[in-house]
């Protein structure tokens, strides 16, 4: 089974500040892992994944994240915030290529401050 | 090419009644997923459909059930209606299912009030 925490139900940064949301992840396996962004009253917009591969991986909006299998962590960090950035954010895990669903974290509200 | 779209958004019942979601998957996609999302469970997998076929199922009781059509529109129905099933029900479409080879679209959901 695989499952996901995130640190921190709220964080709060200010506009320019460096954005920090943190993953860590159980698998037993190597993970497939996710980033989504949900903003109020919207469905989820996938911001980047893990699959094989670079260790780095570049989403939209100018986040990335990286897999540290040592650390079982796929920190969320963007260089810059700024006020659009305010939202939810999930990380999510899946076991493989052709699973069929994925487990969720518990969320991080970001609150953006000018 | 338009978005996953679910009706109705806002849906109001009472504890007891039945009710029925609808998904209209991205045009192409043939799987449709389903989730539960609330403040205290989180966002939870309720079930999967291929090509008419449930492929997987979460952690739910017998209330909660779905199908699919041939135009790989959804629905999902829950019946005798808790407390408890307030929630953000969410869908999501992908080409064939493989969640970690294909990027699941999110629709805006349906927001479920049990009176």
């Amino acid at each position: 089974a695989q499952s996901v925490t995130q640190l921190g139900s709220h964080v709060s940064v200010s506009e320019g500040a460096l954005v920090l949301l943190r993953c860590n992840y159980s698998s037993s396996v190597p993970p497939y892992l996710f980033w989504y962004v949900q903003y109020p009253n919207q469905g989820l917009q996938l911001l980047l994944k893990y699959t094989t591969g670079a260790t780095l991986v570049k989403g939209i909006n100018g986040f990335e994240a990286e897999f540290k299998k040592s650390e079982t962590s796929f920190h969320l960090t963007k260089p810059s915030a700024h006020m659009s950035d305010a939202a939810e954010y999930f990380c999510a895990v899946t076991l493989s290529g052709s699973a069929r669903q994925l487990t969720f974290g518990s969320g991080t509200q970001l609150t953006v401050l000018p | 090419k338009a978005g996953v779209t679910q009706t109705p958004r806002y849906l109001i019942k009472t504890r007891g009644q039945q009710v029925t979601l609808s998904c209209s998957p991205i045009s192409g996609h043939r799987s449709v997923s389903w989730y539960q999302q609330t403040p205290g469970q989180g966002l939870q997998f309720l079930f999967e459909y291929f090509s008419e076929t449930q492929r997987n199922k979460g952690n739910f009781p017998g209330r909660f059930s779905g199908r699919q059509f041939s135009n790989s529109r959804s629905e999902m129905n829950v019946s005798t209606l808790e407390l408890g099933d307030s929630a953000l029900y969410l869908c999501a479409s992908s080409q064939t299912g493989g969640v970690g080879n294909n990027e699941q679209f999110f629709g805006p959901g349906t927001r479920l009030t049990v009176l």
